[in-house]
């Protein structure tokens, strides 16, 4: 089955480090996301790792990935106000010859002044 | 910066008309998404391209009809809206091709009310 779970809510002071969580069940998904959507826009592609690597560092971002227990987090240092967001993680993985991407459900992350 | 692009972002419409999403992009992507998004809930994926000419129903039945002539352009149609097409409707498109990643561009998404 294809499933990707997060936790729908976080509240961090501002300052602090963000830790979203991410769980998802298809082993052979390829690709792992995190996209941010700000209130009334779009979603944005903040960063992706490969179902190979265990962590990715992209400045105040942070992915790791345990492929073992099919778990993805995104670590936000020093949280700042604007990232107050929802994020969504985001699996890819081929699919029957067809690629396809599942998001979960998004995590609301507000930033606390 | 991607380059999509949806119009309107914004549209109050009545029950039973008619009404054609707009969604372009300028980076030469073959493939092209709709999403149907829910206040608070996830996205789901409603219509898919590959490339002009082709068009795929996505996991979430909708009432909806998409065309894709160009390669920049795929537009999304509600012959008859009603109350509960009332939603977020997300264009994205990709340049992933088969085995390779696929990074998906969103455009800024078209909120629908249906009255």
């Amino acid at each position: 089955g294809e499933d990707v779970e997060q936790s729908l809510f976080l509240s961090v002071r501002e300052g602090d480090s963000s830790v979203i969580n991410c769980t998802y069940t298809d082993s052979s998904s390829t690709y792992l996301y995190w996209y941010k959507q700000e209130p009334g826009a779009g979603l944005q592609l903040l960063t992706y790792i490969f179902s190979n690597m265990d962590m990715k560092q992209d400045q105040r971002l942070t992915v790791l990935l345990n492929k073992k227990d099919k778990h993805l987090s995104l670590r936000i240092a020093d949280t700042q106000t604007g990232d107050s967001a929802i994020y969504f993680c985001a699996e890819w993985r081929n699919s029957g010859g067809y690629q396809k991407v599942t998001f979960g459900i998004g995590t609301k992350l507000q930033v606390i002044p | 910066e991607a380059d999509i692009y949806q119009t309107p972002r914004y549209l109050v419409i009545g029950t039973g008309k008619k009404i054609t999403l707009e969604c372009s992009q300028t980076m030469g992507h073959d493939k092209m998404y709709w999403y149907q998004q829910d206040p608070g809930m996830e996205l789901h994926l409603i219509h898919y391209s590959y490339g002009v000419n082709s068009t795929e129903k996505g996991d979430l039945s909708s009432e909806s009809t998409v065309s894709r002539i160009r390669t920049e352009h795929f537009p999304l149609t509600l012959e008859s809206a009603r109350p509960s097409h009332t939603s977020q409707y997300l264009c994205a498109s990709s340049a992933g091709t088969y085995l390779s990643k696929e990074t998906q561009y969103f455009g800024p998404g078209t909120r629908l009310l249906v009255l």
